[in-house]
């Protein structure tokens, strides 16, 4: 089953900060996250498994609450390069495929 | 870091004839690839789950029949659109499970079927 993101879209001027949320009615072990440029295949940017746990590098991290199926990824001082369209994905068990989400749209302007 | 690619980048076929998309991963060993499909705009659809000497198991919905998978060594998989029709016209996109016991997905660069 699908995840649900929110918000669909949103526009940051840079130096903001974003709040993306994706959440499952499913039980998860982990949920991934991708951010997919135009034309482009997704990029990884990091994975969190069940155990709720947080993680970060630079000025993006992420969070996860497996007693509410949800997480969120938080995009601080925001750069050009940060605007693409941003995928959760989510597994419900060890090495399961990925399910993902419908994307939030991300655009930074000057 | 770990590699994917996919060959071809773009491919324009006529309608009836098929055509095969390779996806490799360089520098690691791939048991497991996954085949996505991804409309303009849209969330990428997984197609099917690819495991190398067995079967590909796919996702309710998608015609085993049409979308045909071959997970032959660690290190390629294909996906060959037999008969394309233009509603087959889409952006395909594989992963591979990164090496050892990683969780993440590499992504290939995709390929676009433009089915005439």
């Amino acid at each position: 089953q699908q995840p649900v993101q929110s918000p669909q879209a949103v526009i940051l001027r840079e130096g903001e900060d974003a709040v993306i949320n994706c959440s499952s009615s499913k039980a998860l072990y982990s949920v991934h996250w991708y951010r997919q440029k135009h034309g482009e295949a997704p990029v990884f940017l990091m994975i969190l498994l069940k155990g709720g746990e947080q993680k970060g590098h630079e000025k993006i991290s992420a969070s996860f609450n497996e007693k509410k199926q949800q997480s969120s990824l938080y995009l601080t001082a925001s750069q050009l390069s940060y605007s693409g369209t941003y995928f959760c994905g989510t597994e419900k068990t060890s090495y399961d495929k990925v399910i993902f989400g419908p994307g939030t749209s991300l655009s930074v302007i000057p | 870091g770990a590699v994917v690619s996919q060959h071809p980048s773009w491919v324009i076929c006529k309608s009836g004839t098929s055509v095969k998309i390779e996806c490799r991963s360089l520098d690691f060993q791939a048991t497991t690839m996954f085949w996505y499909r991804q409309f303009p705009k849209q969330s990428l659809m997984l197609m099917a789950t690819s495991n190398e000497g067995s079967k590909a198991t796919y996702e309710q919905g998608v015609e085993k029949d049409k979308f045909l998978i071959n997970h032959a060594s660690l290190t390629l998989s294909t996906l060959t659109v037999t008969s394309a029709h233009p509603e087959d016209s889409s952006f395909y996109i594989c992963s591979a499970r990164g090496p050892g016991t990683t969780y993440e997905q590499y992504f290939g660069p995709g390929t676009r079927l433009t089915v005439t």
